[in-house]
């Protein structure tokens, strides 16, 4: 049992690249969720998808997509890389309100 | 809107020190409460867990008790080790929650010194 699980685990961007940050879960979730987190700002929320089919935005979505691939993967995708990007990304599932998280991807955009 | 609010790290410490983690919490009604843990260079993972008022959540020798009268979920411990260095944040889920999601309070790194 994986869990949550991520891809890559680092990347390094350049200005205006852009990439897809992969998520997947084998617990039967329905909800799950991307969140960046920052140094001493906490985590952020940036989309997240309540049921396969679905996604909202969060607190912070300017930037990014995403997508529910099916009820296993939920996609983050950066179309055009930015330095203010730069963070550590998070997924997570969550089951009777409890919320399990990836290891996370440390994305630096140069 | 709900919220959480902690207290400001870092806490630094020496082991076998008494640790308090203050939270305090603005939701409608009964949310449930949680302290997540996140270790370096680890995601987060839920240390413990109080879904109604007087409850005791309790995990790896970590204590929090809900209160309603002073909307708080403190974490406690009594004798730290260097090993629980690390950030806690503290968590809600609203009482009317269709989209299952935890809003987390900004975290508080904490130091154990040996």
């Amino acid at each position: 049992n994986a869990g949550v699980t991520q891809t890559p685990k680092f990347q390094v961007l350049k200005t205006g690249q852009s990439m897809t940050l992969q998520c997947a879960q084998d617990m039967n979730h329905n909800s799950m969720y991307w969140y960046r987190q920052d140094p001493g700002m906490g985590l952020r929320l940036i989309y997240y998808s309540a049921s396969e089919g679905t996604t909202d935005k969060g607190e912070v979505p300017n930037g990014y997509n995403v997508s529910r691939l099916n009820k296993r993967e939920f996609s983050l995708r950066l179309e055009s890389a930015a330095p203010s990007q730069t963070s550590v990304y998070f997924c997570a599932s969550t089951s009777f309100y409890e919320q399990y998280f990836g290891p996370g991807t440390r994305l630096t955009v140069t | 809107g709900d919220s959480v609010t902690q207290m400001e790290g870092p806490v630094t410490l020496s082991e076998e020190a008494f640790l308090t983690i203050n939270c305090t919490y603005t939701a409608t009604g009964y949310p449930s409460l949680f302290w997540y843990v996140q270790y370096p260079g680890e995601g987060l993972q839920l240390l413990l867990k109080a879904t109604k008022a007087d409850d005791k959540g309790s995990n790896k020798g970590f204590e929090a008790t809900y209160r309603k009268e002073t909307t708080s979920f403190h974490l406690e411990k009594g004798s730290v080790q260097v090993s629980d260095s690390a950030v806690y944040f503290c968590a809600l889920s609203p009482l009317m929650n269709r989209d299952d999601k935890i809003i987390f309070g900004k975290g508080t790194r904490l130091h154990i010194l040996p």
